[in-house]
């Protein structure tokens, strides 16, 4: 079955210091999306993505967050000044259509610790 | 803003045992989704409920949509080790795209 791949698996990084987040969606889903989960705590929207365009963004999606897609298959995350309250782990999705009924594949993550 | 929440937080329950978990939305939902998340893993879709008052079966698994689509329930009979992790429900944002918002899940334990 096509899954969502998500690297790294673990990143550590020092704050205020630049990470970028990578995935690969499923290759013929059109919507991509970026969720956090602090630990033991729920998964929590950031951004939705489509057409190479920001569909949607939360609260938390502030401008110290970006996303990409440079080329036809990744979709990248970048925290550009990393806060200590930042450490999470950070799942990338991807739907078939950006439809509200779409179910959401999600990858492994990237597990983010800022020190 | 918009709120889904779930209740209780932990279940632990002897093997065999059964085991619900509850949501409930602030506002009307379009549709309904359920998640499974094993320990150190990733979300994974069960499934999705659309009607009022739907009612959907996986195996030992009970899905069930309120009448007013504001709540939501999944009902494990006689639970097993492999049942262990965190369920999380979730529903649409209500922008028509497909931000979701999560239940702060249910992590179910299970003592064989």
């Amino acid at each position: 079955e096509p899954e969502v791949t998500q690297t790294p698996s673990h990143q550590v990084t020092q704050m205020g210091q630049e990470v970028i987040l990578r995935c690969v969606p499923i290759s013929n889903h059109l919507y991509f999306y970026w969720y956090r989960q602090i630990l033991g705590q729920k998964v929590e929207f950031l951004v939705s993505f489509y057409n190479n365009e920001i569909s949607e963004k939360s609260e938390i999606f502030d401008d110290q967050f970006s996303v990409e897609r440079p080329d036809g298959s990744n979709f990248t995350l970048k925290i550009r000044s990393t806060k200590l309250e930042d450490s999470a782990m950070y799942f990338c999705a991807s739907s078939a259509t950006g439809k509200s009924n779409q179910p959401q594949h999600f990858g492994d993550g990237t597990r983010l610790s800022i020190l | 803003g918009q709120q889904v929440m779930q209740i209780p937080q932990y279940q632990h329950v002897q093997e065999g045992e059964d085991f619900t978990t509850y949501c409930n939305s602030s506002t009307t939902l379009s549709n309904i989704q359920w998640y499974k998340q094993r320990p150190g893993g990733h979300p994974v879709f069960l499934i999705q409920l659309v009607k009022s008052g739907e009612v959907k079966k996986q195996k030992r698994l009970t899905f069930q949509f309120g009448e007013a689509k504001k709540n939501s329930s999944l009902h494990i009979t006689a639970t097993q080790t492999t049942d262990v992790g965190t369920y999380f429900c979730a529903g649409p944002s209500g922008s028509g795209w497909g931000k979701l918002i999560f239940g702060q899940g249910t992590t179910l334990q299970v003592k064989p």
